[in-house]
């Protein structure tokens, strides 16, 4: 069973740039969070998707956007980039919510460089 | 919303040793705390987790204890080994969010 899966690994963009980071989710899962998770920091949640709707989002610009598609994998979009978006972005998957949290489960993560 | 700290950011322990790291939360509404443990460049791996309707939780040798009255929660890891390495972070969920908001991290260092 694989676990969730984040691509590319890494990625360098320069300033005013766009980037789109791919998550697909553990197996079972249905609910994909995003985070962002900046050097020697813990990790800062940016939004939550479910039912291919954003649920929650966090203290982040509009610049951040994301979308989940039909089979729970979903993206992350940002735009305009700034030197201070390069960071770790984790994505987290969770089971069908049968309690009022569930146990989130991160990718490996996509390392953002802008220069 | 939900602000987490978490003391110490660095510890070193000796091999065999205990090690216990503390998070205080300020939204009375929080009611999951996991914690998870993260290698250098590797994903957060959940290692415990709890549920406000519970005090302590064990799991060999980590336990957690939650004083919701006092809004903290504490991770104890028992007879350190060299493997326990890495980074630790606490987190707190706010009822009905299920999202996660996390403490700034803990350097653990087990010296052999």
């Amino acid at each position: 069973d694989a676990g969730v899966t984040q691509s590319p690994t890494h990625l360098i963009k320069t300033r005013g740039q766009q980037v789109t980071l791919r998550c697909s989710p553990k197996s079972g899962h249905d609910t994909v969070s995003w985070y962002q998770q900046a050097l020697g920091q813990g990790p800062q949640f940016i939004f939550q998707y479910y039912e291919e709707e954003e649920r929650q989002r966090g203290n982040f610009p509009d610049r951040f956007s994301g979308h989940q598609f039909p089979n729970y994998s979903s993206e992350l979009n940002v735009n305009a980039l700034l030197l201070g978006d390069s960071a770790l972005y984790l994505c987290a998957s969770s089971p069908p919510l049968r309690r009022s949290q569930e146990t989130q489960y991160f990718g490996p993560g996509t390392r953002l460089l802008v220069l | 919303g939900e602000n987490v700290e978490q003391h110490p950011s660095t510890l070193s322990v000796q091999e065999g040793d205990s090690a216990v790291i503390k998070c205080t939360y300020s939204d009375s509404a929080s009611n999951y705390f996991p914690w998870y443990k993260q290698e250098l460049g590797k994903r957060p791996q959940l290692i415990i987790d709890i549920r406000s309707n519970v005090g302590e939780k064990k799991d060999q040798r980590i336990a957690v204890t939650l004083n919701k009255t006092a809004k903290h929660f504490s991770l104890h890891i028992t007879e350190t080994q060299p493997e326990d390495s890495a980074v630790y972070f606490c987190a707190a969920s706010p009822a009905g969010a299920n999202n996660l908001f996390f403490g700034t991290g803990t350097r653990l260092t087990v010296i052999p």
